[in-house]
């Protein structure tokens, strides 16, 4: 069964400092795996979206994110966080009919 | 502009008092989807369609109704809601029939049933 992980709940950032987010997901055939982005009050934005080709997929705002198959991560990462950019991100694998979420990390960004 | 609508943005109800919140897309998506998000569960599917007149149940269906008359609309219905479906819920489209492309989100819904 599809599942996503992303084992911290919450980062605390410095504005301009860099970023990675966490996600480990577990599937059986090659993943569809996206990160979305959830401002204050919003729905949810796509990020990126991996589905073959290059591990290292360019995503908006600045975000990249690496599909490691090895490692079954997808980790998000920013150089330079703004403090905009604070909001709730998910990790999230297509399976047959849905999508499957990870519980989300928060990111605060401090000045 | 492309977008998923929901109605209302914010509900406070009471137990038992059936409800509908509304969902409408207009970029002519065939697959729709309501997900429900808890704090520390992430968003969990409740229901989804892949084209008018086919709905399925997702991972947490129990309490829940859904219809799909037309390509655009994809109404959650509560029939008798209770408090443990207080939550913020979403609404999705996809303009594949399976969700392995992007899914677009409306705003939200927060409902309190007290």
């Amino acid at each position: 069964a599809q599942s996503v992980t992303q084992p911290d709940i919450h980062i605390t950032v410095s504005e301009g400092a860099s970023l990675e987010l966490r996600c480990n997901y577990s599937y059986g055939a090659t993943p569809y795996l996206f990160w979305y982005v959830q401002s204050p009050g919003q729905g949810l934005q796509l990020l990126l979206k991996y589905f073959s080709g290059d591990t290292l997929v360019q995503g908006i705002k600045g975000f990249e994110a690496e599909f490691k198959r090895s490692q079954s991560s997808f980790n998000l990462r920013k150089p330079s966080v703004h403090w905009s950019d604070a909001a709730e991100y998910f990790c999230a694998v297509a399976g047959a009919n849905n999508l499957f979420f990870g519980t989300g990390t928060r990111l605060t960004v401090i000045p | 502009e492309a977008q998923v609508t929901q109605n209302p943005r914010y509900l406070i109800t009471v137990t038992g008092k059936k409800l509908t919140v509304t969902c409408s897309q207009n970029m002519n998506h065939e697959y729709m989807s309501w997900y429900r998000q808890d704090p520390g569960l992430g968003l969990r599917q409740i229901y989804y369609s892949m084209n008018v007149e086919v709905t399925d149940k997702g991972d947490v269906p129990e309490g829940y109704k859904v219809s799909r008359k037309e390509k655009r609309n994809f109404p959650l219905i509560l029939e008798s809601p209770s408090p443990n479906q207080t939550s913020l819920y979403f609404c999705a489209s996809s303009s594949d029939r399976l969700p392995t492309y992007e899914q677009y989100f409306g705003p939200g819904t927060r409902l309190t049933v007290t």
